[in-house]
């Protein structure tokens, strides 16, 4: 059975200190990691797309990489709007997602 | 572009109360999913349909769930009778890529409270 597993499940930052979360995940195929972006009240926000161990992306304060075990979400010099609940999520050889329970982000000025 | 739409956005009923949402997915996204998320968890698959079928309703409660895609565009997801566990976000998602390999666009969800 695919597993996700998301750490930490909170991160305090002050803004300007970096930092990165962990996903590490058990899957049969992996097609595909995805990372979200939710804010309270709303649906989540798709921010990347990793397809194969070594890939990395980036955007603005943001940057996903993929290993065949684990994909690290690094936020850079944090500003406070950056505060989300960020969701990792595999598609299996199935075509099956399975989301984490996501890391809680706070950015604090 | 529109994104994807739900209605209602909150919803508060007694238990054993039928319960009715609808998701009007992006324009031209033939995939439809619809999650269910308790507080403080990631989105859990309901159903996944591709165009008006229904491929993946494994982890459905079909004792009391049921979903609906006439004309494979818009859907509806009921709950008859409610349960006070019901309560969560009701999230719909659509894709533009089959086999579920895609990006998801998700719309607002709807909040269930459960009396």
């Amino acid at each position: 059975e695919d597993q996700v597993t998301q750490s930490p499940e909170a991160l305090r930052l002050q803004e300007g200190e970096s930092s990165s979360l962990n996903c590490s995940y058990t899957v049969s195929g992996l097609r595909g990691l995805f990372w979200y972006r939710q804010d309270p009240g709303k649906g989540p926000e798709f921010l990347f797309t990793l397809y194969s161990a070594g890939e990395e992306k980036e955007k603005e304060r943001l940057k996903a990489t993929l290993t065949k075990k684990e994909s690290f979400l690094h936020i850079t010099a944090p500003k406070p709007e950056d505060s989300a609940t960020y969701l990792c999520a595999v598609a299996d050889s199935w075509g099956k997602f399975q989301f984490g329970a996501g890391t809680q982000v706070v950015v604090t000025p | 572009e529109a994104g994807v739409v739900q209605s209602p956005r909150y919803k508060i009923i007694e238990k054993k109360q039928p319960v009715a949402f609808w998701c009007n997915p992006i324009s031209g996204h033939n995939t439809l999913y619809w999650y269910l998320q308790n507080l403080g968890q990631g989105p859990e698959l309901l159903i996944r349909y591709e165009n008006e079928e229904a491929v993946d309703d494994s982890q459905l409660p079909k004792d009391r769930f049921s979903a609906e895609r006439l004309k494979g565009v818009d859907s509806t997801l009921k709950i008859q009778p409610a349960e006070l566990g019901d309560s969560a976000v009701y999230l719909c998602a659509s894709s533009s890529y089959k086999g579920n390999t895609g990006e998801l666009f998700f719309g607002e969800g709807s909040r269930l409270t459960v009396l």
